[in-house]
């Protein structure tokens, strides 16, 4: 299995640029997150999702969209890319929160200049 | 949700058994408490898990009292690499939301 795969690993955006991040996981998780880490800091709940369809908003979710159209995939959307959201992504699934673990992909480092 | 704290920081020399504590004081009866490990960049890594008493694995030990509204995780004979942030989450047992706080960052010195 390779677990979650994020994509892209970097990236450098301008201002007012739009992009998607790449999450994708072979586990058959139902449960799926975004985050965001700033630099020292830990880690902020962008978006969640809890099964293909279903999708709510975290503690930050201001300039982004998320979607779930099937249970392996879950893209987040950055709609005109400020320096505020210069951050380093992670996408994570879990089979059942509660009683289980997070799995966690590698991150995607967004710059926007 | 669960509101956690812990230390900001924590030194300890290689060899040593180092215990970060977190405080959930209003923890609820469905709530588990999770422990994870972070690398400089890397994602967090799942711990340990436990909802009372004591709980241990290959790499930890997580002591929860009667009361609930804290845990310590125990890491026996800390080396250089044990060096990360980590992060005590509640696990709300009726929510799916998951929320990580500030973390501790431990730094073992030689």
């Amino acid at each position: 299995n390779a677990g979650v795969t994020q994509t892209p690993k970097f990236r450098i955006l301008k201002i007012g640029q739009s992009m998607t991040l790449q999450c994708t996981q072979d586990m058959n998780h139902n449960y799926m997150y975004w985050y965001r880490q700033d630099p020292g800091m830990g880690l902020k709940l962008i978006y969640y999702s809890v099964g293909a369809g279903i999708t709510d908003k975290g503690e930050v979710p201001n300039g982004y969209n998320v979607s779930r159209s099937t249970t392996e995939d879950f893209p987040l959307r950055l709609e005109l890319a400020a320096p505020s959201q210069t951050s380093v992504y992670f996408c994570a699934s879990s089979y059942e929160p509660r009683g289980g673990e997070l799995f966690f992909g590698e991150g995607s480092r967004l710059t926007v200049l | 949700l669960a509101k956690t704290t812990q230390p900001i920081s924590m030194d300890s020399y290689e060899g040593q058994e180092v215990n970060i504590t977190c405080s959930h004081n209003n923890i609820a009866t469905n709530d588990y408490i999770t422990w994870y490990q972070q690398f400089p960049s890397q994602g967090p890594r799942f711990i340990i898990q436990g909802y009372k008493t004591k709980v241990t694995n290959e790499v930890a030990s997580l002591f929860i009292p009667a009361d609930r509204k804290s845990s310590t995780l125990s890491l026996p004979r800390v080396s250089l690499s044990d060096t990360a942030v980590y992060y005590c989450l509640v696990v709300r047992g009726s929510a799916r939301q998951l929320t990580f706080g500030s973390g501790t960052q431990l730094t073992v010195l030689p």
